[in-house]
């Protein structure tokens, strides 16, 4: 299984919802990671999480809250978004140098 | 910081080579990938490149050259379906990926 899986693919939320991304690999890779990217831009990294623990935030505002529950689940807490954080919300898994990713979470907030 | 340069745009035809090249300015470099991604698509990993010289996978080819910050990638026998955006990207270890802005590659018949 060289897959990883986010749901949902598609959602739409108003600004005072709380809603949740999730994501799962099963190649037992350590590193997993949380990417944003807006139509015709660059994936930006947002968090890295290295075994399970929380190892890179590049500075996102507190409205988007990581969590690993375990190592083959990364979930991505959402409230209160703006409409500007509409994009594509990609989950990438890795084991040494080749990052696989998820097809993403393309999210509208209204 | 880190930062990436590469062409927003290249345009070739069905079955030629295209080359799209990459200079990187970046601490604690650990190598060059290079992803594809289609629209409406996930990106999907090529290759990578951690020290000087060519490496060859099928029709693509990426080559880095450490000294002068530059690498490029090369595709051969291009094909319709190539059409795509490539990324280069710099790694710090399992630091996350920093992308470049993206090579939009349209293949004319």
């Amino acid at each position: 299984d060289t897959e990883v899986t986010q749901t949902p693919k598609h959602l739409v939320m108003g600004m005072t919802n709380k809603k949740s991304l999730k994501c799962e690999q099963h190649m037992g890779h350590r590193a997993m990671y949380w990417y944003k990217q807006k139509a015709k831009k660059p994936p930006e990294l947002m968090f890295v999480y290295s075994y399970e623990k929380l190892s890179i935030n590049e500075s996102v505002p507190s409205r988007f809250s990581p969590e690993c529950p375990n190592s083959s689940l990364l979930n991505l807490h959402l409230h209160a978004l703006q409409p500007e954080d509409s994009a594509l919300y990609l989950c990438a898994s890795t084991q040494g140098t080749e990052a696989f990713f998820g097809q993403g979470t393309r999210l509208t907030v209204v | 910081g880190q930062s990436l340069e590469q062409p927003s745009e290249v345009t070739a035809v069905e079955g030629a080579i295209v080359q799209i090249n990459c200079t990187y300015q970046t601490s604690g470099f650990y190598g060059l990938s290079w992803y594809q991604q289609h629209d409406g698509g996930a990106p999907t990993f090529l290759s990578y490149n951690a020290l000087d010289g060519l490496e060859e996978t099928g029709r693509f080819s990426s080559f880095l050259s450490r000294s002068d910050s530059y690498g490029y990638l090369l595709l051969q026998e291009l094909q319709m379906k190539d059409s795509a955006s490539y990324f280069c990207a710099v790694s710090g270890g399992a630091d996350g990926l920093t992308f470049g802005k993206g090579t939009h590659l349209i293949i004319q018949p």
